[in-house]
């Protein structure tokens, strides 16, 4: 059975950078994609990006400068740094997996609320 | 404003069909899959339609997909109270480098 547990702060600074780990259990993560998504309070869901083997990654446009994805496969781990953060990127923050897609698949986790606030 | 064109909101009684339209254009859902994703209050996302109108496993059948040309829609028939939810499309839009975009969701009200 494979689970997705996302953690990390869940208070972030303006202008700090926000870093979150995707813990996955029951497979690997080193044959599928993995997907960070956010949803905002009062907004839709926003794709934040996507990173599958090889680290080859692809990021939503609107945060690309600001966005790093990595897979750490000795600990089954996918981690998302988003820099010099603003109250904007307050959120729940969600990873999924998907197979051979960009789109997130069945497999997510229950998310990690982050709130950036001084 | 987002990618995707969804309505706010839709309303139907129990056992009755509703219909979510998600409009798009020819950089996104023309020529891509559209996916779609019931969201429950303090739950993750769940993925109910994909490649336009599969149902992956465990997705009852009274959940539908379809696709003509830059639009998509999501049928729910027999509805229950438990699908009262956000409902969300998403297409794969190749403007601006390629992006995965989410249309802005539907809130379903079961009356």
């Amino acid at each position: 059975q494979v689970q997705l547990k996302e953690s990390g702060p869940g208070l972030v600074k303006p202008s700090e950078t926000l870093s979150l780990t995707c813990t996955v259990t029951g497979g690997s993560i080193d044959t599928y994609y993995w997907s960070w998504i956010r949803h905002s309070p009062g907004k839709g869901l926003e794709w934040v990006g996507c990173i599958y083997y090889g680290e080859r990654t692809n990021y939503n446009p609107s945060l690309k400068t600001r966005v790093t994805m990595s897979l750490d496969t000795s600990n089954n781990q996918v981690s998302l740094r988003l820099s010099s953060v603003t109250t904007a990127d307050t959120a729940i923050y969600y990873c999924a997996r998907s197979s051979g897609s960009y789109y997130p698949g069945v497999y997510w986790g229950p998310g990690v609320s982050v709130s950036v606030s001084s | 404003q987002s990618v995707l064109t969804q309505p706010p909101s839709a309303s139907a009684t129990p056992g009755q069909r509703v219909t979510i339209s998600c409009s798009g254009s020819s950089s996104n859902i023309g020529p891509n899959f559209v996916y779609w994703y019931q969201h429950l209050p303090g739950r993750a996302p769940k993925l109910l339609i994909q490649r336009d109108s599969q149902r992956p496993s465990g997705v009852p059948d009274r959940f539908s997909g379809s696709k003509s040309g830059s639009s998509a829609s999501l049928t729910i028939t027999g509805l229950r109270s438990e699908d009262e939810a956000d409902y969300y499309c998403a297409a794969w839009d190749a403007s601006l480098g390629g992006s995965v975009v989410f249309g802005g969701g539907t809130k379903l009200t079961v009356l």
